[in-house]
């Protein structure tokens, strides 16, 4: 089980759209339509921010979205905000309820 | 929604063992699986396993298995992670996140998703 692959960091100015990409295998990301997004902040727990591909929890606003093509999933954020900034990392399950987390991405509002 | 609250930081031995617990607040375990997840510093975030409580069987990552063990009491709600013989790099954050299962009297259907998370334990090996 290898870790998915993020790029290391992405920027953007307030208002600009960002995409994270996610990329694993076809026994992970590619099998299932399970992958997760989460944020974290510096010295806090990661939080849910996308869920199966593309589903939003409440209260996460609308302007994060997901989506997956082949062994790779996406986290769009349009209109970027200064409060967007934190790492984001994605989780795909990989079968007989195991899973695989992302090497994640640390996003910068310019 | 449940909330996980977690033991606090561990300093150990290289060698030695530590066991980290995860108790649900305001809610059972009943309809939950737990996972365990670590982060070192830096890093992204490392599954290490989970278990679902009203089934009991645990699962492990590969790399974790015969070092991690994952148990849950479901009298008291709390979900425990024992990872044994430590070494300098398990050094982590250790979290736990739980996974919801909707269950009716014959079936559970499982949400694949961690949506909720404990706010860590840290765990120093030195």
């Amino acid at each position: 089980q290898s870790a998915l692959t993020q790029p290391r960091s992405v920027s953007g100015s307030p208002g600009q759209s960002v995409t994270i990409s996610c990329t694993g295998t076809s026994s992970d990301v590619g099998d299932y339509n399970y992958v997760s997004w989460h944020q974290q902040n510096p010295g806090k727990a990661p939080k849910l921010m996308i869920y199966d591909v593309s589903k939003r929890p409440s209260g996460v606003p609308d302007r994060f979205s997901g989506s997956k093509s082949g062994n790779t999933a996406s986290l769009t954020i349009s209109g970027l905000q200064a409060e967007d900034e934190a790492d984001y990392y994605c989780c795909s399950y990989a079968g007989d309820y195991t899973y695989v987390f992302g090497t994640g991405t640390k996003v910068t509002v310019l | 929604q449940v909330q996980l609250v977690q033991s606090g930081a561990e300093v150990k031995k290289p060698g030695s063992s530590v066991k980290v617990s995860c108790k649900a607040s305001g809610g059972t375990l009943n309809n939950h699986a737990v996972n365990w997840v670590r982060q070192t510093p830096g890093q992204g975030p490392e599954w290490l396993g989970g278990i679902i409580p009203i089934f009991g069987a645990a699962t492990y990552a590969q790399k974790f298995q015969g070092r991690v063990t994952i148990t849950a009491d479901k009298s008291t709600s709390t979900a425990y992670m024992e990872l044994n013989s430590l070494r300098s790099e398990d050094t982590a954050i250790y979290y736990c996140a739980s996974v919801t299962l909707d269950c009716t009297t014959t079936s559970c259907y499982y949400f694949y998703y961690m949506d909720v998370w404990g706010m860590g334990t840290t765990v120093t090996v030195s």
